[in-house]
């Protein structure tokens, strides 16, 4: 099935860095979501994007929908240790309430 | 947002045999949705599950081989048949609308 291409793959940063991580699509999406993936866990809702051009805050998060309709980027300030982990993109389609994954971005805080 | 309960969590198994996973969901969703991921990779739709209906297959996967019930709309179970290492995988379970939750998933490992 189609994935979402989602850069970096992976990032080794220092406590304290800011992250930022992006998601492209061929495809139109209706709805950007990204998720964040801890070991032995599904995947959590981070933040949710409905409308092209929406900027959304969630804390230290911040995660905009591009005006193409066709990315999305994710960017974490003063990163923290329990910042490590997966994040995943998605593209939601209202016609078929399916959601299409990225390929994931692992986050490694470097000690 | 939804909370979904799966399980197993893990299980080890031998090849041949069958698992039958279990999403039970504390509210009533119209659509429930079993994804694949395979180790070290991203999220893949194997199903969605409406309730009253056959489920509809990704492109890759047979009800044959993942066959899927849906009796009420706050269950759904999803059984891996005929199981080779292939198989081994995270398998979660996901409901739509505005949560977009997933189960913890189900770790299984074909021996």
């Amino acid at each position: 099935g189609q994935q979402l291409n989602q850069s970096p793959q992976s990032m080794f940063i220092q406590e304290g860095e800011d992250v930022s991580m992006n998601c492209t699509s061929s495809s139109i999406f209706n709805t950007w979501l990204w998720y964040k993936q801890d070991p032995g866990e599904g995947p959590v809702l981070l933040i949710a994007l409905y409308k092209a051009g929406e900027l959304t805050s969630n804390g230290r998060l911040t995660a905009q929908f591009g005006i193409t309709r066709k990315d999305s980027f994710l960017n974490i300030s003063a990163s923290i240790p329990s910042d490590v982990g997966i994040y995943f993109c998605a593209g939601h389609n209202f016609r078929n309430e399916k959601l299409t994954f990225g390929t994931g971005t692992r986050l490694t805080i470097i000690p | 947002s939804a909370v979904i309960s799966q399980k197993p969590s893990r299980d080890i198994c031998q090849r041949g045999t069958s698992l039958t996973i279990q999403c039970q969901v504390d509210s009533q969703v119209t659509m429930m949705f079993w994804y694949r991921q395979q180790p070290g990779q991203s999220l893949t739709l194997i199903a969605t599950a409406n309730q009253g209906s056959e489920a509809t297959y990704e492109s890759g996967f047979v009800i044959d081989k993942f066959p899927i019930s849906r009796p009420n709309l706050t269950f759904s179970t999803l059984t891996v048949s005929n199981m080779s290492p292939e198989d081994s995988s995270i398998y979660l379970c996901s409901v739509g609308g505005a949560g977009y939750t997933f189960g913890s998933g189900t770790r299984l490992t074909v021996v």
